[in-house]
């Protein structure tokens, strides 16, 4: 079993549309949970992250974490095509020495 | 504002040459990484260092080494490339112990293409 799972996709939207994005895990040490936003032949960007459980809104984004369920969420409202990406999920432990990915959720948002 | 830097963008290789892919960053973080990403594969990693002149290996580790003489630079070398090698090399970093405070992440450069012929 994969530490993280993604859905692959790929995932299209109208414009305007509220995004949803998931991913699992099995390893209950994750306490960090990040959301990489990577456009085509470009390195990862770093779009949110969390510490421990909870949500956390920038802007257009909300990222929530629930660990009970082990299942994270990036929401994104009113999308635009400029949001067309792939979309990583990581997690780590608090250690820092390993981190551990999605394989990606391709989005294209259409105009 | 936080940079991590990769020596090219592109790169064209010929199978049994040496490769050397440099990665420098700037946040005086202690951890620094070399993945690859294929698709279908996501991101996969090859070697971790977490501090100068100690390296760990990673997922996949073989036909690969890597150097870490100085704190921000840490290097991803191809001994003999072959065409299997062919890939996205992402270089990243980030500090050793996470706290939670805010910018305690892991940060990633723009990438590295290479094509092995």
């Amino acid at each position: 079993q994969k530490e993280v799972e993604q859905d692959p996709g790929p995932l299209s939207v109208p414009e305007g549309a509220i995004v949803s994005l998931n991913c699992t895990y099995s390893n209950s040490a994750f306490q960090y949970f990040m959301w990489y936003r990577q456009y085509s032949r470009k390195g990862p960007e770093l779009l949110m992250y969390t510490y421990s459980s909870g949500n956390k809104e920038d802007g257009r984004f909300t990222a929530q974490v629930d660990k009970s369920s082990k299942y994270i969420s990036l929401f994104i409202r009113d999308s635009q095509p400029s949001d067309s990406a792939t979309y990583l999920c990581a997690m780590s432990d608090d250690t820092g020495n390993q981190f551990y990915f999605g394989t990606g959720t391709s989005l294209t948002v259409i105009p | 504002d936080v940079k991590v830097t990769q020596s090219s963008r592109y790169l064209v290789k010929r199978t049994g040459e040496k490769v050397f892919l440099e990665c420098v960053q700037d946040m005086d973080h202690e951890n620094m990484f070399w993945y690859r990403q294929d698709p279908g594969l996501g991101l996969r990693l090859i070697y971790f260092s977490y501090d100068v002149k100690m390296k760990e290996k990673g997922d996949i580790p073989e036909g690969y080494s890597v150097s870490r003489e100085k704190k921000e630079r840490f290097s991803l070398i191809l001994e003999s490339a072959s065409t299997n090698q062919t890939s996205m090399y992402l270089c990243a970093s980030s500090t050793l112990i996470l706290r939670g405070t805010p910018g305690e992440t892991q940060y990633f450069g723009p990438g590295t293409r290479l094509l092995v012929l």
